[in-house]
């Protein structure tokens, strides 16, 4: 139990275009999910917590007009990267808080490379 | 904020046990993780600690020391496969978890 997909896995875009990804938890409710950048050889950055029904906050520093996020399920949260560069090319993370109050579980990840 | 810190690197031999030590300073905490990270992949959770002392969970424990700041994260047994990254992350009062940046642990025959 305690799933969490992510899609696409890999993508490659064009600099100046718009990326989405998805995350789900696939066997249990979600309220609260949680987007994660990660850059080679570098630990986990928070980028912004995502309540379902409500605005994400972001931490500081991640520009929200940039990331958009959007939770509109208990099952779903997209990050939408707009008008990407290169400079966000990085390993995308989502996680979700489980069912029990401290399990965070991640997704697989989706690797974003801008050209 | 959080500022956690852990060693980069970490090298043992097959069989073995290492310990990874993880210290931190936090302006709010409300529980600290242990997560395996293989490269290209997601964490996966390997233990929580809330409160003072030691969890056992079959080759792996933790422990945590709330008044030092401390914890740390033994790998008995090692195996090949354990071979990774290792990433101590701190919850804070929102709920939010703080990454250190991570043990690359490297196993050798």
């Amino acid at each position: 139990g305690a799933v969490v997909s992510q899609h696409p896995s890999w993508v490659i875009c064009k600099s100046g275009t718009s990326v989405k990804i998805e995350c789900r938890s696939l066997d249990f409710q979600a309220t609260t999910m949680f987007w994660y950048r990660q850059f080679p050889k570098q630990s986990l950055m928070l980028m912004a917590t995502s309540n379902e029904g409500s605005k994400a906050t972001y931490e500081q520093g991640v520009e929200k007009d940039k990331f958009l996020i959007n939770h509109a399920s208990l099952t779903l949260s997209t990050l939408t990267v707009t008008s990407a560069h290169p400079e966000d090319s990085s390993f995308y993370i989502c996680s979700a808080t489980g069912p029990l109050d401290y399990e965070q579980y991640f997704g697989p990840g989706t690797r974003l490379t801008v050209t | 904020g959080q500022n956690i810190d852990q060693p980069t690197e970490m090298t043992a031999t097959e069989g073995a046990i290492v310990q990874i030590n993880c210290t931190y300073q936090t302006s709010g905490f409300n529980g600290l993780f242990w997560y395996q990270q293989h490269a290209g992949e997601a964490p996966t959770f390997l233990s929580y600690n809330v409160l003072d002392g030691l969890e056992e969970k079959g080759r792996f424990s933790s422990f945590l020391s709330r008044s030092k700041g401390y914890s740390y994260l033994l790998l008995k047994e090692l195996q090949m496969k354990d071979s990774a990254s290792y990433l101590c992350a701190v919850r804070d009062g929102d709920y939010k978890l703080s990454f250190g940046a991570g043990t690359t642990v490297t196993v050798r025959a």
